[in-house]
């Protein structure tokens, strides 16, 4: 079945380094998803890519979605210590189109 | 914030008790999944259901059921707790877009 793979699985960052996870999926997405968990909380919904090539930025998160469509990344410019979490993609695959959850980047950071 | 909600939050159980974890949401959503997930792991799915009457299996073999009899609601069922089951569960639906909107979860112990 569909594989989605992210690395790195943890980083730990000074505040104000930036800081980059990558995501790769075993077959072509139609759509890429990232959310973002606090430590204790639940996964919330950050943005969704959808083109070939697509850039989207929040503030200082900047998301990629490949030209094949098979790869993602988030990239945070200047870390704060908001930003400590665990970081997941997420694509439509498999039967029905079910989500599959990558493994997942924790980050921290220290100040 | 979209509305779905878990219940109990917290849940410290016996072995061999039965329990059901409750999860709605009243956004009319097709698609409900329920993850289990140890601190600062990575989601595993163990059940979905594309709407009533459907429910499917995940990836990680579980010795939970659910059922699906009506749209908004997707109560998880544990017929013998035993400590391996302890855990968070989070309970998700996702809309006609594919993006998911999580339950704030139900932390699990068995003793």
């Amino acid at each position: 079945g569909q594989q989605v793979m992210q690395i790195p699985q943890y980083q730990h960052v000074q505040e104000g380094e930036d800081f980059t996870t990558y995501c790769n999926s075993s077959t072509t997405l139609s759509n890429i998803q990232w959310y973002k968990q606090r430590p204790g909380g639940h996964p919330v919904f950050l943005i969704q890519l959808v083109k070939s090539g697509e850039v989207k930025k929040q503030k200082r998160l900047t998301f990629q979605f490949g030209e094949a469509k098979k790869n993602s990344s988030l990239h945070i410019t200047a870390t704060q210590t908001t930003d400590v979490g665990t970081y997941f993609c997420a694509g439509p695959g498999g039967y029905g189109n079910k989500l599959v959850f990558g493994a997942g980047t924790i980050l921290r950071v220290k100040s | 914030e979209a509305d779905i909600y878990q219940t109990p939050r917290y849940l410290v159980i016996g072995t061999g008790k039965k329990i059901t974890l409750e999860c709605s949401q009243t956004m009319g959503h097709d698609k409900m999944y329920w993850y289990q997930q140890d601190p600062g792991m990575e989601l595993h799915l163990i059940h979905y259901s594309y709407g009533v009457n459907s429910t499917e299996k995940g990836d990680l073999s579980s010795e939970s059921t659910v059922s699906r009899i009506r749209t908004e609601h997707f109560p998880l069922t544990l017929e013998s707790a035993r400590p391996s089951h302890t855990s968070q569960y989070l309970c998700a639906s996702s809309d006609g877009l594919g993006r998911a909107f999580f339950g704030q979860g139900t932390r699990l112990t068995v003793v």
